[in-house]
């Protein structure tokens, strides 16, 4: 079965503060790929990172960083510093490649409290 | 550049009626996918397509149907609305084939009210 878990509904923190976005997925592929997604208060869906099964390094993107544990089959986003501005609902989705299926978490609202 | 396109952004129809959603996408991409959100429930996935001619069902598939005659064009029709398919939904396109990642371009979004 191919499932993704965010068992974070909405976390709230002051900003400057940092804050972690977890994401556990479920998939019996050996190849596939793994998303978060932006969803700010406007409503469009913005594209933040791909990870493949392939790779697990860690990767940081300014005040965004990614760590793909396929142990634990997890996928979690750490914004560091947060400010108002990342105060959106983040996704997690996943990709198998055997049928191409795309599937999301409920999703995380995150409240950056100014 | 367009990207991808839905119509209409907006629109209410009375239990039962029928209605087509159109989703336009202007980057030659081969998969296009049909995702509904309503609160809590994030994005599901409700029919995909992986090329011109095909469509596969996603995980809420019951009471919509898709075509995707063209490769640009991928429809969702509500054959016969009821209030539970109340929802906002969106259109996304992606490359296939080898150059196939998953990262989606999303359209705006199709708000839909059934009353």
């Amino acid at each position: 079965a191919q499932k993704v878990t965010q068992a974070q509904t909405e976390i709230s923190v002051v900003e400057k503060e940092d804050v972690t976005l977890d994401c556990v997925y479920e998939t019996r592929d050996t190849t596939y790929y793994l998303f978060w997604y932006k969803q700010p208060p406007s409503g469009e869906l913005v594209f933040l990172i791909r990870r493949n099964s392939f790779d697990e390094q860690n990767e940081i993107s300014g005040r965004y960083s990614w760590n793909f544990q396929k142990s634990t089959s997890s996928f979690n986003f750490t914004i560091t510093a947060s400010q108002v501005v990342d105060s959106a609902v983040y996704f997690c989705a996943l990709r198998q490649n055997r049928d191409d299926k795309i599937i999301f978490g409920k999703g995380t609202r995150l409240h950056i409290l100014p | 550049n367009a990207g991808v396109t839905q119509t209409p952004k907006f629109r209410v129809l009375k239990t039962g009626q029928s209605m087509t959603l159109l989703c336009a996408q202007d980057m030659n991409h081969e998969y296009m996918y049909w995702y509904r959100q309503d609160p809590g429930m994030g994005l599901r996935l409700i029919h995909y397509s992986v090329g011109e001619g095909t469509t596969a069902k996603g995980e809420v598939p019951d009471g919509y149907n898709v075509s995707r005659l063209k490769k640009q064009n991928f429809l969702l029709g509500l054959e016969s609305a009821a209030p539970s398919q109340t929802s906002v939904y969106f259109c996304a396109s992606s490359y296939g084939g080898l150059a196939a990642t998953g990262e989606l371009f999303f359209g705006e979004g199709s708000r839909l009210t059934v009353l």
